[in-house]
């Protein structure tokens, strides 16, 4: 079974601009979760949803945003790049009611 | 609210010596709890996870870990290091369908 796949893998944006990541979880599992990583704030959650609605949001500002399409494939949207955002953007997908979570190889977002 | 601690951002052991990552969590019952380790330019990959089944947990690669309720801890052990498993290590916590809660990491050297 294929694992988590996340498109594109790097990714160089100036700021002001938007982007686009991709995430596609592994076949059967309709919950998607998306974390930023960086080196000084760790790990931290962004959002998760479950057949096409956000179950959880983290504390970001309102120009990160996502969704999910019926086939569970999830996008993350961030508008109005700002220096800060890059980061290793990491999608990650659970079966409905199994707590673990697999993760993706990572979206590196550099912004200039 | 659940958190994470792990105590020791960098822990440095030799090859052939025993490596203990430490891991605290807060909260008001006992929650999955998971070891994953990442190694550079890559996702997550799950170590092991505690699910209330047994308090001794085996994972992948000689790792174990041993939950203990008394201590709140969730330590993470090998009892010969290899100098394949330096890599950043996460210990995470996660509670029904709440967002998975991630500790600052470990980073892991081994000396050869």
């Amino acid at each position: 079974k294929a694992g988590v796949t996340q498109t594109p893998r790097y990714l160089i944006k100036t700021r002001g601009q938007q982007v686009t990541l991709s995430c596609s979880p592994i076949s059967g599992h309709r919950s998607v979760s998306w974390y930023q990583q960086t080196p000084g704030q760790g790990l931290q959650f962004l959002f998760e949803y479950f057949s096409e609605t956000q179950r959880n949001k983290g504390n970001f500002p309102g120009r990160f945003s996502g969704r999910q399409f019926s086939n569970s494939r999830s996008e993350m949207n961030v508008s109005t790049l700002e220096l800060g955002d890059s980061a290793l953007y990491l999608c990650a997908s659970s079966l409905e009611g199994s707590a673990e979570q697999f993760f993706g190889p990572g979206t590196r977002l550099t912004v200039l | 609210a659940q958190s994470v601690t792990q105590l020791g951002s960098h822990v440095s052991v030799s090859e052939g010596a025993l490596v203990l990552l430490r891991c605290n969590y807060s909260s008001s019952v006992p929650p999955y709890l998971f070891w994953y380790v990442q190694y550079p330019n890559q996702g997550l990959q799950l170590l092991l996870k505690y699910t209330s089944a047994a308090t001794l947990v085996k994972g992948i690669n000689g790792f174990e870990a041993e939950f203990k309720k008394s201590e709140t801890s969730f330590h993470l052990t090998k009892p010969s290091a290899h100098m394949s498993d330096a890599a950043e290590y996460f210990c995470a916590v996660r509670k029904n369908n709440n967002d998975m809660r991630f500790g600052a990491g470990t980073r892991l050297t081994v000396k050869p």
